[in-house]
């Protein structure tokens, strides 16, 4: 079966410090792959998707970077955090869109 | 384009008593629909998906939605809540083709004892 991992649970970091969150998907192959924000009270929103290795789209201008450097492995980065990147960070996995996806965990990014 | 609106960014109920949760979509094709259910500080987790089979889709925990074409609802019920019921819930909708979900922007649904 398929399973998806995401790590750490939880990271506090410093103003302008640098961010790697990581996702990693077993049990199928090239998968669609996602990372979205939970900010306090604002929904879902998506920030980059990608349909195979190194291909990568960005759904929004933002601080932050993403790279998909092999088949099931997603990397969400920054070089300098902002306070307004805190939330909620998830990744998620697809096949067919018809099934929906399946998500990570989740990430609690506090930056102080 | 597609889109989802979830009415009642809130929703209170009291342990017992019926679960409504309103999501209304927007689709120029035969869309796919998904509610999702979110714990705190967990991810999302599928309650139920409609892809073109039977219009009322059973999911877990108890939850039902029913698929009214003419009405582009795909509401979400539970007959009794529960006290674990406590969550956010959204709704999604698919095209099936571009792989990519619309999520609604969530209903948090309190339960009451």
């Amino acid at each position: 079966s398929q399973t998806i991992h995401q790590w750490p649970a939880t990271l506090v970091q410093p103003v302008g410090s640098p961010l790697s969150l990581e996702c990693t998907v077993e049990g199928t192959s090239n998968p669609n792959l996602y990372w979205y924000r939970q900010a306090a009270g604002r929904g879902l929103q998506l920030l980059f998707y990608s349909v195979g290795i190194g291909q990568i789209s960005s759904e929004v201008p933002q601080n932050l970077s993403a790279s998909r450097p092999q088949d099931r492995q997603f990397i969400l980065s920054s070089k300098k955090l902002l306070l307004s990147d805190s939330g909620f960070y998830l990744c998620a996995w697809s096949g067919d869109g018809r099934y929906g996806y399946t998500f990570g965990s989740g990430t609690r990014l506090t930056v102080v | 384009a597609q889109s989802v609106t979830q009415l009642g960014s809130h929703v209170s109920v009291s342990e017992g008593a019926l679960v409504l949760l309103r999501c209304n979509y927007s689709s120029s094709v035969p869309p796919y629909l998904f509610w999702y259910v979110q714990y705190p500080n967990q991810g999302l987790q599928l309650l139920l998906k409609y892809t073109s089979a039977a219009t009322l889709v059973k999911g877990i925990n108890g939850f039902e939605a029913e698929f009214k074409k003419s009405e582009t609802s795909f509401h979400l019920t539970k007959p009794s809540a529960h006290m674990s019921d406590a969550a956010e819930y959204f709704c999604a909708v698919s095209d099936g083709a571009t792989n990519k979900l619309i999520f609604g922007t969530g209903t948090l649904l309190a339960v009451q004892p």
